[in-house]
């Protein structure tokens, strides 16, 4: 069955150290996408990057980049200094081909940075 | 930019009312969801629709139904509030990609108390 687990509930650091929020999913497809979003304390979800199964590269957007590992079913995000204002609760997300319905949503990993 | 609004930030209404929650996306996606966001359980999806005048139920869709009468606004309804309906709602629009559900854009969300 299709299922995106983010087994960190809550992670704090200091501004300015990398951190790494972890997605591990599962999927019976071959055919898939994965997402992240950001959710700030105003409360909207805020798109980050779309990644297709067929596209193993690593991303880099500033300080923020992913890791997509088919052979461990992981698409992890760090964010390298981190700032205050990265504080969010940041939500992995798995879409697949033959499930065209909906989102599968993580549970979300809250991220406190404290100045 | 894509935008999803949604027609309150907050809300509060009485056991037993009808509560109307509106969203209305910019884009002229086909795509349009409602979910809801509760602590520890991320987000789960209550109806989306894929077309004017079509719905399909998601994961929760006991004590609400949905209205879609225009390509761009999708409406949740509560029949009659109960308190366990009190929670954060999400409005959200994508564009159909290839068969998949592409990215989703989402609205500010609603925040619904039930007294």
């Amino acid at each position: 069955a299709q299922k995106v687990t983010q087994a960190q509930t809550e992670i704090s650091v200091v501004e300015k150290e990398d951190v790494t929020l972890d997605c591990v999913y599962e999927t019976r497809d071959t055919t898939y996408y994965l997402f992240w979003y950001k959710q700030p304390p105003s409360g909207e979800l805020v798109f980050l990057i779309r990644r297709n199964s067929f596209d193993e590269q690593n991303e880099i957007s500033g300080r923020y980049s992913w890791n997509f590992q088919k052979s461990t079913s992981s698409f992890n995000f760090t964010i390298t200094a981190s700032q205050v204002v990265d504080s969010a609760v940041y939500f992995c997300a798995l879409s697949e081909s033959y499930n065209t319905d909906k989102l599968i949503f993580g549970t979300g990993t809250r991220l406190q940075v404290f100045p | 930019d894509v935008k999803v609004t949604q027609s309150s930030r907050y809300l509060v209404k009485r056991t037993g009312e009808k509560v109307f929650l509106e969203c209305v996306q910019d884009m002229d996606h086909e795509n349009m969801f409602w979910y809801r966001q509760d602590p520890g359980l991320g987000l789960r999806l209550i109806y989306f629709s894929y077309d004017v005048k079509m719905k399909e139920k998601g994961d929760i869709p006991e004590g609400y139904s949905v209205s879609r009468e225009k390509k761009e606004r999708f409406s949740l309804i509560l029949e009659s509030a109960s308190t366990n309906q009190t929670s954060m709602y999400l409005c959200a629009s994508s564009p159909i990609a290839g068969g998949f559900i592409d990215t989703q854009y989402f609205g500010p969300g609603t925040r619904l108390t039930v007294l």
